[in-house]
């Protein structure tokens, strides 16, 4: 089945302590990206990787990093995690470019 | 800044009406559309993409462009109660990024 697969799914923490979401889609998709949803925000792009070899920063990039270190993996690293990072979290993924992607479940991170 | 802006509703319509989503977009250079739905609790999928002006239909649903305007709406024909979602405009800046809408809160009417 094609998916994009996130973990955790929920998740509690304290702040400044470090975590990582795992993305991983099975589709041989190029693009890969990480939105946070918030009330009255909408989603907003944390970063975007058009491929393996390029990565660059959303519209909200503050605090977190991201790797993509092979095509089907697309971790979301939180090194010191804020109150303000209390958010819904959607990995997505598409074949090329911001086109037509296909979401994850989320991840429901609150941060203490 | 680029922005995408919808009315947030809530839009109630009557089961069988048509139902019409609106946005607007700030950047005239966008190049590609998008609706997405999202039911509560749930990740959003997409239902229409459109990439040049005029109208696109897809079953019950008709996205309109109007790059002029800068304006794109989606259309559900014979609206059912599964239809009662948010709806999320989206719109591709340049090849790379993709802004969002803040979403329209849809409610069909039994």
């Amino acid at each position: 089945e094609a998916q994009v697969t996130q973990n955790p799914r929920y998740l509690i923490t304290v702040t400044g302590k470090k975590l990582t979401v795992t993305c991983s889609q099975n589709m041989n998709h190029e693009y890969m990206s990480w939105y946070r949803q918030d009330p009255g925000l909408g989603l907003r792009q944390i970063y975007y990787s058009m491929n393996v070899e390029v990565t660059d920063k959303g519209d909200v990039p503050e605090g977190y990093k991201v790797s993509r270190k092979e095509k089907r993996n697309f971790p979301l690293i939180l090194e010191s995690p804020s109150p303000n990072q209390t958010s819904l979290y959607f990995c997505a993924s598409s074949l090329a470019g911001p086109h037509e992607q296909y979401f994850g479940p989320g991840t429901r991170l609150t941060v203490t | 800044q680029k922005e995408v802006e919808q009315n947030s509703g809530p839009l109630s319509v009557p089961e069988g009406a048509i139902a019409s989503l609106n946005c607007t977009y700030s950047d005239r250079g966008s190049q590609s559309f998008f609706w997405y739905r999202q039911y509560s609790g749930k990740s959003p999928e997409l239902i229409m993409s459109i990439y040049s002006n005029g109208d696109k239909e897809d079953g019950r649903f008709t996205a309109q462009l109007n790059k002029a305007s800068q304006y794109v709406s989606l259309l559900i024909r014979d609206s059912q109660p599964s239809d009662s979602a948010t709806y999320l405009c989206a719109v591709g800046f340049g090849n790379e990024k993709l802004t969002f809408g803040t979403g329209t809160r849809l409610t069909i009417i039994p």
